[in-house]
């Protein structure tokens, strides 16, 4: 089937505890991305990658790593987390661009306390 | 740069009835846009997408959108509402990094 996988889907953690969500997807799209929604602001682009060692600032990047070093995963790395990083985040990717159709994982609800 | 703007932040109608999402948008290119639904506790969805073809596009689930240039408006409308229709609707506009708007909550009425 395919599918956008991410690990974890909850998370509470603490101020300053560095994690790391995974991303996973088996469809070999070029384009993978990383989304933070919050109430009334829709989604936001963190990060996004267009292939391989290829990756690039969204809307709102601070407080946020990102790697790409096989095609499937792109993990998002919080190095260290604040409150502010509370959020529901997801994952996407398309076969190409962000003109393609996105397809989206489950979602990561992260709390940080 | 572009921006996208959905004009109403909840939209209630009873079932059965037409539904009207509004979705007006702006950039400096010629943009793709898209229609993503998000039921509760769930990732989202590719309900439709235009793409400069057709400006009448026609998705699933019975939703079609109509692509106005000269309003720059995207608004996605259903004939008859069904309860599962009941979700977050997303405009989204991209002509390099995706812009979503802030979200429409339907809300169906038995």
């Amino acid at each position: 089937e395919a599918q956008v996988t991410q690990n974890p889907r909850y998370l509470i953690t603490v101020t300053g505890k560095k994690l790391t969500v995974t991303c996973s997807q088996n469809m070999n799209h070029e384009y993978m991305s990383w989304y933070r929604q919050d109430p009334g602001l829709g989604l936001r682009q963190i990060y996004y990658s267009m292939n391989v060692e290829v990756t690039d600032k969204g809307d709102v990047p601070e407080g946020y790593k990102v790697s790409r070093k096989e095609k499937r995963n792109f993990p998002l790395i919080l190095e260290s987390p604040s409150p502010n990083q509370t959020s529901l985040y997801f994952c996407a990717s398309s076969p190409r661009g962000s003109s393609y159709e996105q397809y989206f994982g489950p979602g990561t609800r992260l709390t940080v306390t | 740069a572009q921006s996208v703007t959905q004009l109403d932040s909840h939209v209630s109608v009873s079932e059965g009835t037409p539904v009207l999402l509004r979705c007006n948008y702006s950039s400096s290119y010629s943009p793709s846009l898209f229609w993503y639904v998000q039921h509760p506790n769930k990732g989202l969805q590719l309900l439709l997408k235009y793409t400069s073809a057709a400006t009448l596009v026609k998705g699933i689930n019975g939703f079609e959108a109509e692509f106005k240039k000269s309003e720059t408006s995207f608004h996605l409308t259903k004939p008859s509402a069904h309860m599962s229709d009941a979700a977050e609707y997303f405009c989204v506009v991209s002509d390099h990094i995706p812009t979503f708007g802030r979200g429409t909550s339907l809300i169906v009425h038995p």
